[in-house]
């Protein structure tokens, strides 16, 4: 089974909002990353935050880990229609310093 | 510097046949990985490797076989394909640190077996 789940699975937002997608992971992790996709295309990484952290910044990217709840959540701040693509979150698994296990995803629209 | 390059970028197979995904990179990264993405769904991990002459299994690898010869090339073969493998394969590379760090990821190469 997915070690990451996303939600909500899809978000439609209107360019200068807010756009809020959280992922919930099931066993212990060494690190989260979360992942861009635009359509058709490969990911790209976005931001990486460790276990012992709790809120990473890159931009007007928001990362805040929670690893009580094992719960991630990413925020971009004032959206611009470019942002919009797939968003996954993956975890890299405290026995495995390699693999990483991927989400569904969080499909954003960012309607101009 | 190209970064990770897949050939081919698109194939058609009939039910049976066999061929390779070939994955390239040119930033000397040990580990190098294969996925495959189906509609609405995450990347699973099929096979991967933690360095030249190495491969482990992943997620999915029933189907598919791997191998890396060179430190730069990873080779995803299907011996005899199914309408099942009809999918989006990506490859990615990480680097030498031997802690999960970023991944960079190929372009995807879209298969449909018919």
């Amino acid at each position: 089974s997915q070690q990451g789940e996303e939600d909500p699975q899809a978000l439609s937002i209107q360019e200068g909002e807010n756009a809020t997608m959280n992922c919930s992971y099931k066993t212990s992790i060494n690190n989260l990353q979360w992942y861009r996709q635009n359509s058709g295309r490969g990911l790209v990484h976005l931001i990486l935050i460790r276990s012992n952290e709790r809120e990473k910044h890159s931009g007007r990217l928001r990362v805040t880990l929670d690893t009580s709840k094992k719960s991630s959540s990413l925020l971009i701040t004032a959206s611009r229609a470019a942002d919009t693509a797939s968003y996954f979150c993956a975890t890299a698994i405290s026995d495995s310093s390699y693999k990483l296990i991927f989400g569904s995803g969080t499909r954003l629209l960012v309607r101009p | 510097n190209a970064g990770v390059t897949q050939t081919p970028k698109f194939r058609v197979l009939k039910t049976g046949q066999s061929m390779t995904l070939l994955c390239a990179q040119d930033m000397n990264h040990e580990y190098m990985y294969w996925y495959r993405q189906d509609p609405g769904m995450g990347l699973r991990l099929i096979h991967y490797s933690v360095g030249e002459g190495t491969t482990a299994k992943g997620e999915v690898p029933d189907g598919y076989n791997v191998s890396r010869l060179k430190k730069q090339n990873f080779l995803l073969g299907l011996e005899s394909a199914a309408p099942s493998q009809t999918s989006v394969y990506f490859c990615a590379s990480s680097g030498t640190s031997g802690r999960a760090t970023e991944q960079f990821f190929g372009p995807g190469t879209r298969l449909t077996v018919l």
